[in-house]
């Protein structure tokens, strides 16, 4: 099975500090996506990578940026975080990109408040 | 635009009966893909059951079934014999050209599921 890990559950940091939020996973996938969740707006994808030094924006990359240096792990980096950043944070990945049947496989979040 | 909706906020089933989860989709695209996710209260995102636009029978996966009506553009979840493990938040999402490329599965908002005994 894949496994994705996100290295925090729960994170409490401070307006204007520097959030690193760490994933990795152990099956070789091309892909990693970053999505934010909150109530009533699903999931909404900030940054994906399909290469290792390799980065797309998603559809709300502001007050964001990744990080993939090694195939296996991509950072999200919050590089002055507000308190509009308190959300659920969801790491991803997948194998294919050419395929519309490849699923996301995701970790177990990790609820950043910013306070 | 491309455009997930799920009008059940919340939705309650008796164990051992069956329940549907509604959803419905926008897009302009002859090829996508649809998913259904599973969400429990620890966080993770379990993905369930896949259907392909051009698949001519319904995808099932154990209990899971997926009600597809492409010309309604629908894609229904049906879980039978629910299970109070069931109990979680379910997601429909899509995956086609338009929907920002191959890369994005866009979400829809959400459906509660409450199993009750």
């Amino acid at each position: 099975d894949v496994k994705v890990t996100q290295s925090s559950r729960y994170l409490v940091k401070r307006t204007g500090e520097k959030v690193f939020l760490e994933c990795v996973q152990d099956m070789d996938h091309e892909n990693m996506f970053w999505y934010r969740q909150d109530p009533g707006l699903g999931l909404r994808l900030i940054y994906f990578s399909y290469d290792v030094k390799m980065k797309e924006k998603g559809d709300i990359p502001e007050g964001y940026s990744v990080s993939r240096e090694k195939k296996e792990r991509f950072s999200l980096i919050l590089e002055s975080a507000s308190t509009n950043q308190t959300s659920m944070y969801l790491c991803a990945s997948s194998l294919s990109l050419a395929s519309y049947n490849s699923p996301l496989h995701f970790g177990n979040g990790t609820r950043l408040t910013v306070t | 635009a491309q455009k997930i909706t799920q009008t059940q906020p919340g939705m309650f089933v008796q164990e051992k009966e069956a329940v549907t989860l509604d959803c419905t989709y926008d897009t302009s695209d002859q090829s996508y893909g649809l998913f259904w996710y599973k969400q429990p209260s620890s966080g993770e995102m379990i993905f369930l059951i896949y259907q392909g636009s051009y698949d001519e029978q319904n995808a099932t996966e154990g209990r899971y079934s997926l009600n597809f009506q492409k010309a309604r553009k629908s894609a229904n979840l049906v879980i039978s014999a629910s299970q109070l493990g069931d109990s979680a938040m379910y997601f429909c999402a899509m995956r086609g050209p338009h929907s920002g490329g191959y890369n994005k599965l866009i979400f829809g908002a959400g459906t509660r599921l409450a199993v009750h005994p």
